[in-house]
């Protein structure tokens, strides 16, 4: 079974500073994605940033990019200029790659506060 | 661009009342999940589809049934409600690729409160 763990239930970052989100996962499947998402007061969930397994080359969107570390089964999200619109709770989550319709398996969340 | 619709946004229903949940995927999209976040936690997978037929489950309760339509919309059927059914249920859509692993669009979820 798959497992996702984030340990930091709450973290805080001044406006325009940057922060870094850690999750870490356990997984005897070698190929597989994994998915930021956040989910701001509004309750959607919104998705920030993908990365394949596969690929070495870490992802990148705008402010935010990853630290991939296969090997490590470690997978953190930095988020470069902190908005205050960044305000959210952070999910990570985990999907095998094995058939259509696969299941994300989400880590309990970071909540992040942007503070002015 | 269109995103994933949900009905109705918010229901408030009795102990052991019957609640139908519809969700809409993004038009092209053939896969629809449904996930349940209750209070403080994160969402937990209930149920997919893929081309109207059942793709995966998870969690989901023998009360709850779900289907996916001819036109790719979805319904969760949820039975006898227990207090513990108030949760925020969410459908997801996305678009199948060959092996799967294909990126899941939220919609904006239900809030169930059942009394």
């Amino acid at each position: 079974a798959q497992t996702v763990t984030q340990s930091q239930p709450e973290m805080s970052v001044q406006e325009a500073e940057t922060v870094t989100l850690s999750c870490t996962y356990d997984t005897s499947e070698n190929n597989y994605y994994l998915f930021w998402y956040k989910q701001p007061p509004s309750r959607q969930m919104i998705l920030v940033i993908r990365q394949e397994a596969y690929k070495q080359q870490n992802a990148t969107e705008n402010r935010f990019s990853v630290n991939f570390q296969k090997a490590a089964k470690s997978f953190s999200l930095k988020i470069s200029d902190s908005q205050l619109g960044d305000t959210a709770m952070y999910f990570c989550a985990f999907i095998r790659i094995y058939n259509q319709g696969g299941k994300l398996i989400f880590g309990q969340g970071t909540e992040l506060s942007v503070k002015p | 661009a269109a995103g994933v619709i949900q009905s109705p946004r918010h229901l408030i229903k009795e102990k052991r009342e019957t609640a139908t949940l519809k969700c809409y995927p993004i038009p092209r999209h053939d896969t629809v999940y449904w996930y349940q976040q209750g209070p403080g936690q994160d969402p937990q997978f209930l149920i997919s589809f893929y081309e109207k037929m059942q793709s995966d489950k998870g969690s989901i309760p023998d009360r709850f049934s779900a289907q996916q339509f001819s036109d790719y919309h979805s319904e969760l059927n949820m039975s006898s409600l227990e207090l513990g059914d108030s949760a925020l249920y969410f459908c997801a859509s996305s678009l199948a690729v060959r092996g799967g692993g294909e990126t899941q669009y939220f919609g904006p979820g239900t809030r169930l409160l059942v009394l």
